[in-house]
Order: structure tokens, then sequence, then C-alpha cells
């Protein structure tokens, strides 16, 4: 069964504007964490954003934000003032507390933001 | 900021052929990890590493892989003899922590060609 769904294959948002990247987790471990990372065209991993099961408070870091609906398992990557350089991959990603190292990736969503 | 840094970005080779893939882990961090990604496709987990010994693998690791840590720094990943389904950008990644707050820290990628 999939750990993590993103639903969004792909997504487009204008320059300036706020986007929503969906993601959806699927553990019965009450200790877990999420991530986001972002992938460019270049191939890089890069984290961007985490939030623990236990965070009373939803993460920001910069322009990104995660909507943390805990009852509904969802964890969705807001990104504000969309700028062209976040044109890229972005993956939603678990760590369970009991299930040892492993990072369980979502497929992707491919952001593409316009002029 | 330190970061996790892979050698070669880009290997080719042919099947049949043994390759070895090359990582330096951020020097404080103490888990370390191999990823895949087959091209369009989600990051899979490949292996982790703690303690000079396997921590936990996936399904996809299996006898003609193997990783090492041959001194402080470095971290390897092996591949004795390669199929053309390998062919794939592999990362390496680390981690202060075994912790579900603990990010992954990813390098760029060796992208590997098997022909």
């Amino acid at each position: 069964a999939q750990k993590i769904t993103q639903t969004q294959p792909g997504m487009f948002v204008q320059e300036k504007e706020a986007v929503t990247l969906d993601c959806t987790y699927d553990t019965s471990d009450p200790s877990y964490g999420l991530f986001w990372y972002k992938q460019p065209s270049s191939g890089e991993m890069i984290f961007l954003i985490y939030q623990g099961s236990y965070d009373q408070q939803n993460a920001t870091e910069g322009r990104y934000s995660l909507n943390f609906q805990k009852a509904r398992k969802s964890a969705n990557l807001v990104i504000s003032a969309s700028q062209l350089g976040d044109s890229a991959m972005y993956f939603c990603a678990m760590r369970e507390g009991d299930s040892g190292y492993a990072l369980n990736f979502g497929k992707g969503t491919s952001l593409l933001v316009t002029p | 900021e330190p970061e996790v840094t892979q050698t070669p970005s880009h290997q080719v080779t042919q099947m049949g052929q043994e390759v070895i893939l090359r990582c330096v882990p951020i020097s404080n961090h103490l888990y370390f990890y191999w990823y895949r990604q087959i091209l369009g496709q989600k990051v899979e987990f490949l292996v982790s590493f703690y303690n000079n010994e396997i921590s936990e693998k996936s399904e996809i690791f299996d006898d003609q892989f193997s990783v090492e840590r041959p001194d402080g720094s470095n971290f390897t990943l092996k591949i004795r003899s390669t199929k053309l389904e390998d062919s794939a950008m592999y990362f390496c990644a680390s981690s202060a922590q075994k912790q579900v707050n603990s990010p992954l820290h990813f390098g760029n990628g060796t992208r590997l060609t098997v022909t």
C-alpha cells in the first residue's frame, strides 16, 4: 500500500501567486515525520521543510509552509509568492518511528511557474 | 553549509561490469543511505548504514549490491554485475540522527547508464 500519495502529477502557477501541493500519508505509527524535498531539473534533492507528528503548529520556512491536518493525514506544502526558480519536482516523504531508517517518498508533483 | 558530495556525476558502463559509486557524507552525520530514482519514477530506498553495518535494506538491495565505509569519510555503493535495469540516478544521503525529525540531506546524485 502507498504510504505517501501525491495526487497532482503536474501543477501550474503564475509568478507571485501562492500554490498548494497536496500530500496525504498512511501510517499507524503515532511518531512520524513528514518532509518535503525539491528536485530541480538539474537533479539534486533539496530539503525544504519538516513537520513532526507531535508538532502543535504548522511548520514554516521562509516562503514554504506546511498545512498539516493530522486527522485527515494530510501535509500539504504551500509556496507563497512563487518565483520562476520554484519550477521543479516536489516530493513529499515520511519517516516512521517504528520502521527504522527509510524515508518513503511519494511520486512527486511537477510544478511550473509561469511569468 | 556542509553538503553531501557524490562522484562521479555521470557513469556509463557496459552490462555485466562492476561499478562503484562514491559519496562523502556530511562530516558529523552518523547515518548513511543510498536511494535510487529510475527516470521519471519515484525515489526508492535501497539501504541504510550505521556503525559500519547495514541497518536496513529494501527488496531492491539484492546480492549484487554492497555498501562499504572504507575510511572515515567515504561511503560507497558497489553494483557487482550491472544490468540494463540498474540505469537510474543514485542518491547518497546522510542524517545526524535516526529519529523521525532528522532530515536526510542528499547529494547531487550519480546518473548511472548501463548499456
